[in-house]
């Protein structure tokens, strides 16, 4: 168990709609990473945020959005949902945003759009 | 282009054989980190490697840094069922500003250790 939970497990949704998904990282640590995972794509990296601020942006599309909250953490809302956009999306944590802080991951959250 | 290129993409194999999978790339890495994802789960962290021409056992798996830090490679000896898993190699990049590091993954070697 990494200590970084992630909700929900899974989700299915349609085409057009908004989805949230949350994570708590684990205990202390500051920095939370969120990742979205393709067969095609591999493991992509969208953004991080460091103790309440945004730290480094990725592919981030801009009808996505994350924002990390005082308690630290994190929600990834996506929305105006695509076909392209399933995937299994992970949220990360690590104490510092170091580079060579190790990440610790949760389970994802598995996205369907249909 | 893929920052990091990682093969081979697929390996299957018995219980007991040797295996290398390896992390290349053309840029020079602060570090490298090698990570195993089981189904149904998210990355874990195996090691880390800082410095250039670092070696680091863990168990069975023997992880080893290039000289230049451009590339990376781990063997795992006496493979078992329970070795099977996707295997990320992922370099840290520098995006600039203070501290300002990005870590970038590799897709991965999909391990099947057939028992």
């Amino acid at each position: 168990d990494s200590g970084v939970t992630q909700t929900p497990k899974h989700l299915i949704t349609a085409t057009g709609q908004r989805v949230t998904l949350r994570c708590s990282p684990r205990s202390g640590d500051l920095s939370v990473y969120w990742y979205q995972q393709s067969l095609d794509q591999g493991l992509q990296f969208l953004i991080q945020y460091y103790n309440g601020e945004e730290r480094a942006k990725g592919n981030i599309l801009e009808r996505f959005s994350a924002q990390q909250f005082p308690d630290l953490h994190s929600e990834l809302n996506l929305s105006s949902l695509e076909l392209g956009d399933s995937a299994l999306y992970f949220c990360a944590s690590s104490v510092v945003g170091g580079h060579n802080s190790p990440l610790h991951f949760g389970n994802g959250t598995r996205l369907t759009v249909t | 282009t893929q920052l990091l290129e990682q093969s081979p993409q697929f390996l299957s194999i018995q219980e007991g054989e040797n295996l290398t999978v390896y992390c290349n790339s053309s840029s020079v890495f602060s570090s490298l980190q090698w990570y195993r994802q089981e189904p149904g789960e998210g990355p874990v962290l195996l090691v880390t490697v800082v410095t250039g021409g670092e070696v680091k056992k863990l168990k069975r798996l023997t992880f080893q840094f290039g000289d230049a830090r451009k590339d990376s490679s781990l063997h795992i000896t006496a493979a078992q069922p329970g070795d099977t898993g996707l295997y990320l190699c992922a370099a840290t990049t520098w995006q600039g500003g203070g501290s300002n590091y990005k870590l970038t993954f590799g897709k991965g070697t999909l391990l099947t250790v057939n028992p």
